[in-house]
């Protein structure tokens, strides 16, 4: 079945640093959704990504689908203490059933 | 409007025990799902439904049941409980495909134990 797997699984970042979590599918994909989970939290809608070779930007987060849609990065500059939780890359089926990747957890050290 | 719910917040059950979890959501969706989320893991399907009426398997199905009965709530029941299936619960709900988000809404999570 369709998956997609994200990379790294953890990252420690002092505050300041750059941050990059990216996600690859095996297959093409229709679109790519992004969502972050603060410690103890619920998922929370980011953005969705469906042309190849898009580019968003969020103020200090960019978001990249591929030019061939099987692979996507979630960039952040400058990191700040509120970034800290699990993104996650997900993709979604024409059925709108969703499949999340296993997650990238951000520590950020102040 | 509160978006979307989940009742119980915290449940602690015994094997073989049963319960019911409620989602319930004021957006007038048509599509809503529940999902399991494990430590280290990301959240995975269990059932989902498509409209009133209608529900259809997920990734995760086995040991779980769900009713669509009215298009507001989506209830997912725990027949026979076992230590497996010690979990945070999430219930998502979200408009139909083709529209310019298919953005899927996530409730707040029961925390279930299983003894």
């Amino acid at each position: 079945g369709q998956q997609v797997m994200q990379i790294p699984q953890y990252q420690h970042v002092q505050e300041g640093e750059d941050f990059t979590t990216y996600c690859n599918s095996s297959t093409t994909l229709s679109n790519i959704q992004w969502y972050k989970q603060r410690p103890g939290g619920h998922p929370v809608f980011l953005i969705q990504l469906v042309k190849s070779g898009e580019v968003k930007k969020q103020k200090r987060l960019t978001f990249q689908f591929g030019e061939a849609k099987k692979n996507s990065s979630l960039h952040i500059t400058a990191t700040q203490t509120t970034d800290v939780g699990t993104y996650f890359c997900v993709s979604s089926s024409n059925t709108g059933k969703l499949i999340f990747g296993q997650g990238t957890t951000l520590q950020v050290k102040p | 409007n509160a978006g979307v719910t989940q009742t119980p917040k915290f449940r602690v059950l015994k094997t073989g025990q049963s319960m019911t979890l409620l989602c319930a959501q004021d957006m007038n969706h048509e599509y809503m799902y529940w999902y399991r989320q494990d430590p280290g893991m990301g959240l995975r399907l269990i059932h989902y439904s498509v409209g009133e009426g209608t529900t259809a398997k997920g990734e995760v199905p086995d040991g779980y049941n769900v009713s669509r009965l009215k298009k507001q709530n989506f209830l997912l029941g725990l027949e026979s409980a076992a230590p497996s299936q010690t979990s945070v619960y999430f219930c998502a709900s979200s408009y139909p495909e083709g529209l310019p988000y298919n953005e899927q809404f996530f409730g707040p999570g029961t925390r279930l134990t299983v003894l």
